[in-house]
């Protein structure tokens, strides 16, 4: 079974540009997640989908970022325009349902300079 | 509220040793409980879980006992590998959200 995918692996950014980060869930996954894991700490959830729903999207930098899951497979995760504070990496999950384990992709790294 | 507390890091040991990770959980409803094991480079994996009160999780030797009288999910393997050098992070999945604790970064010396 494929795991998530998650692209790119790297992305090396200046200050005020724009970036997108793609994933596809395992495959008849509803619920799927963007974290946000700053070097030493643990995942931080930025948004929770499930189908092309938004379930939590409380911890959002609504001013700078946004997703989209439009047809309740891929998501998309964008960054307009980015801060040096936004290095990390940002990880994808999905999960069969809202109470069942989820499943991780290998993430993306931002380096935002 | 959701939180998950977990023992400090970075902790170093040497093979074979005995290990144990100390995590606690705020007990709002009736959570399930997560282990994660992140190695250098990669994503999280999912390393064991346990859905109900006294419910064991147990993969590639680590093991680790949802206790409900102490909100406690204490992660343990009897004889530490050099390749289980890694950060091992404890969640939390209840209310529909899912929360991590900081992670503990583990170094097993040969």
């Amino acid at each position: 079974e494929a795991g998530v995918a998650q692209s790119p692996r790297y992305k090396i950014i200046e200050k005020r540009q724009s970036v997108a980060f793609w994933c596809n869930p395992i495959s008849g996954h509803a619920t799927l997640y963007w974290y946000q894991q700053i070097l030493g700490q643990g995942p931080k959830l930025l948004i929770q989908f499930q189908n092309n729903g938004v379930v939590d999207d409380s911890q959002l930098p609504k001013d700078r970022f946004s997703a989209e899951r439009l047809k309740g497979v891929d998501s998309t995760l964008k960054i307009q325009p980015a801060k040096l504070e936004d290095s990390a990496v940002y990880l994808c999950a999905s999960s069969v349902d809202l109470n069942t384990e989820a499943f991780f992709g290998q993430g993306t790294r931002l380096t935002v300079v | 509220g959701n939180s998950v507390t977990q023992m400090e890091g970075p902790v170093t040991l040497s093979e074979e040793a005995f290990l144990t990770i100390n995590c606690t959980y705020t007990a709002t409803g009736y959570p399930s409980l997560f282990w994660y094991v992140q190695y250098p480079g990669e994503g999280l994996q999912l390393l064991l879980k346990a859905t109900k009160a006294d419910d064991k999780g147990s993969n590639k030797g680590f093991e680790a006992t949802y206790r409900k009288e102490t909100t406690s999910f204490h992660l343990e393997k009897g004889s530490v590998q050099v390749s289980d050098s890694a950060v091992y992070f404890c969640a939390r999945q209840g209310a529909q959200k899912l929360v991590f604790g900081q992670g503990t970064r583990l170094t097993i010396n040969p």
